[in-house]
């Protein structure tokens, strides 16, 4: 499995809390990324980074944002938690850009729940 | 908005039985992947078919693409009981740097 690690696993939250989730990569890759997944949606893209304070937004970005301040780690913060926002969040990291035929590797997950 | 649409939304087969799952797209492409999830866990890659390549092979899995239709097919051959799991195609479009993936197929391979 490639190294990545996700934390915390499991959270429960109240509506209004900020809430951060952090992903620990040890290969060195340069890009990483956040996604949610909910039922009958497959999973939907956050942000993404290409590199050290190099972000962009996905296709579901508002009300979250992130932070790259060092190759391993990307965060994910949510400022005022909502219950749309009750969700599994995954991170992926790639090693280089996905057009360049790179693949994505997982990690196991966050399931986070607003209540 | 979701680029990937798979169908079936559910399949069921026996062991042994081949199980073929179609994804079709909106826009012109890179490359395609499909991606496995077993319950509970994250996705893991299992090929990526570039918009150049028709048929691609890995073991027991046979993807093929149709640019022209805008589709593709993941075969499984002889699958197993192990083969459970949901499985998803995802595009990268063709000067874009982000995968865009369906809803998934579900596979249940009873044994």
């Amino acid at each position: 499995d490639a190294g990545i690690t996700q934390s915390p696993r499991h959270k429960v939250t109240e509506t209004g809390t900020p809430v951060t989730l952090r992903c620990h990569q040890t290969e060195n890759h340069r890009y990483m990324y956040w996604y949610r997944q909910d039922p009958g949606h497959g999973l939907r893209l956050i942000h993404y980074s290409y590199g050290v304070k190099d972000t962009d937004k996905g296709e579901v970005s508002d009300g979250y944002s992130v932070s790259r301040s060092k190759t391993e780690d990307f965060l994910l913060t949510l400022e005022s938690a909502t219950s749309s926002q009750t969700s599994v969040y995954f991170c992926a990291i790639s090693e280089l850009g996905l057009a360049g035929g790179n693949e994505q590797f997982f990690g196991p997950g966050t399931r986070l729940t607003v209540l | 908005s979701q680029q990937g649409e798979e169908d079936p939304q559910a399949l069921s087969i026996q062991e042994g039985e081949n199980a073929t799952m179609n994804c079709s797209y909106k826009t012109s492409i890179n490359n395609l992947q499909w991606y496995r999830q077993n319950s509970g866990r994250g996705l893991v890659h299992l090929i990526l078919i570039r918009s150049n390549e028709r048929e691609k092979h890995s073991g027991r899995l046979r993807v093929t693409l149709d640019t022209s239709k805008k589709s593709s097919s993941l075969l499984i051959t002889a699958s197993r009981a192990a083969d459970t799991a949901s499985y998803f195609c995802a595009t990268v479009e063709r000067y874009g740097n982000k995968l865009v993936f369906g809803a998934g197929t579900i596979l249940r391979v009873k044994s």
